[in-house]
C-alpha cells in the first residue's frame, strides 16, 4: 500500500482481556518495527522483524507480549491479560533500508480500563 | 540509554531559526530525526550516519559530531508547518554484531511551536 496501515486506530479493553494489534507495512519493506509511545513520552522499542524472523525481541516488556509476521508482510502484536500500564499508542514502522529512515503508521491507541 | 534532547521546548515567531540538540553517552552508528504533529505518525526528516554521510529531504539540515556523539538539527526561517514534537533516534555502533538494522532509542522529544 501507499503507507503503513494500522488497525484498529483506537481500542478500549477491560483489564485482563487479550488484544491484537495489526500492522500492514509498505509493500516491499522487509524490515518492520513495533514501538510504544506513552503519554508525553518518547518512543520505546518493542520488537524488530526482518522478513518473518524476529532477530530482536529485547524490548517486549513481559511474556504477555508477543508478535508475529507472516508472508513477509502483515504483523500482529498480541497483548495477553492486559494491564492498565499497557495503555499507550502502539506504533508500527517499516523500512526497505534502515539507512533511509522509517515510515511510521498512525498507531493504535490502546486504553485499558 | 536514552539520548538527551535539548531544549525540551522552544517557541518561535515565523522566520526565526532554531537548533535542537541530541546527545548520547554511547558510540553511535546513526542518528535519525523525526517530527510528530499531535495525533499523527512521526515523519522522517533526516538520518546522519557514522562517517559523515547524510540522507534526508526537505529544507532541514543537521550535523553529527562523532567525537561528542552529538547531533544538532537546524531549522532555519521557520514556518507555521514546522510546529510539532521533534524526536531524535539513535542507533548504537555495534548493534547485532556490527550490522545496522535500525533499532533506535528515542529521546524524550523537543516541542517546537511557531507563531505567526
Amino acid at each position: 500500500g501507499a503507507g503503513v496501515s494500522q488497525s484498529p486506530s483506537n481500542k478500549v479493553t477491560e483489564k485482563g482481556k487479550d488484544v491484537e494489534l495489526r500492522c500492514d507495512p509498505i509493500s516491499g519493506h522487509t524490515a518492520l518495527y513495533w514501538y510504544r509511545q506513552s503519554l508525553g513520552q518518547g518512543l520505546e522499542f518493542l520488537i524488530y522483524f526482518q522478513g518473518n524472523s524476529a532477530p530482536d525481541k529485547s524490548g517486549l516488556p513481559s511474556d504477555r507480549f508477543s508478535a508475529e509476521r507472516t508472508g513477509g508482510s502483515v504483523s500482529t502484536l498480541t497483548i495477553q491479560r492486559t494491564q492498565q500500564e499497557d495503555s499507550a499508542v502502539y506504533l508500527c514502522a517499516s523500512s526497505f533500508d534502515p539507512n533511509y529512515g522509517y515510515t511510521f503508521g498512525s498507531g493504535t491507541r490502546l486504553t485499558v480500563v | 540509554q536514552q539520548p538527551v534532547q535539548s531544549p525540551q521546548a522552544v517557541i518561535l515567531r515565523e522566520g526565526e531559526d532554531a537548533v535542537i540538540n541530541c546527545s548520547s553517552s554511547k558510540a553511535l552508528y546513526s542518528v535519525h530525526w523525526y517530527r510528530q504533529k499531535h495525533g499523527e505518525a512521526p515523519v522522517f526528516l533526516m538520518i546522519l550516519l557514522k562517517g559523515g554521510e547524510q540522507k534526508g529531504h526537505d529544507k532541514i539540515s543537521a550535523s553529527f559530531n562523532e567525537k561528542k556523539q552529538q547531533s544538532s538539527l537546524y531549522l532555519t526561517a521557520s514556518q507555521l508547518s514546522y510546529s510539532g514534537t521533534y524526536f531524535c533516534g539513535t542507533e548504537r555502533w555495534g548493534n547485532a554484531g556490527g550490522t545496522s538494522y535500525g533499532k533506535l532509542t528515542f529521546g524524550q522529544g523537543t516541542i517546537l511551536t511557531v507563531h505567526p
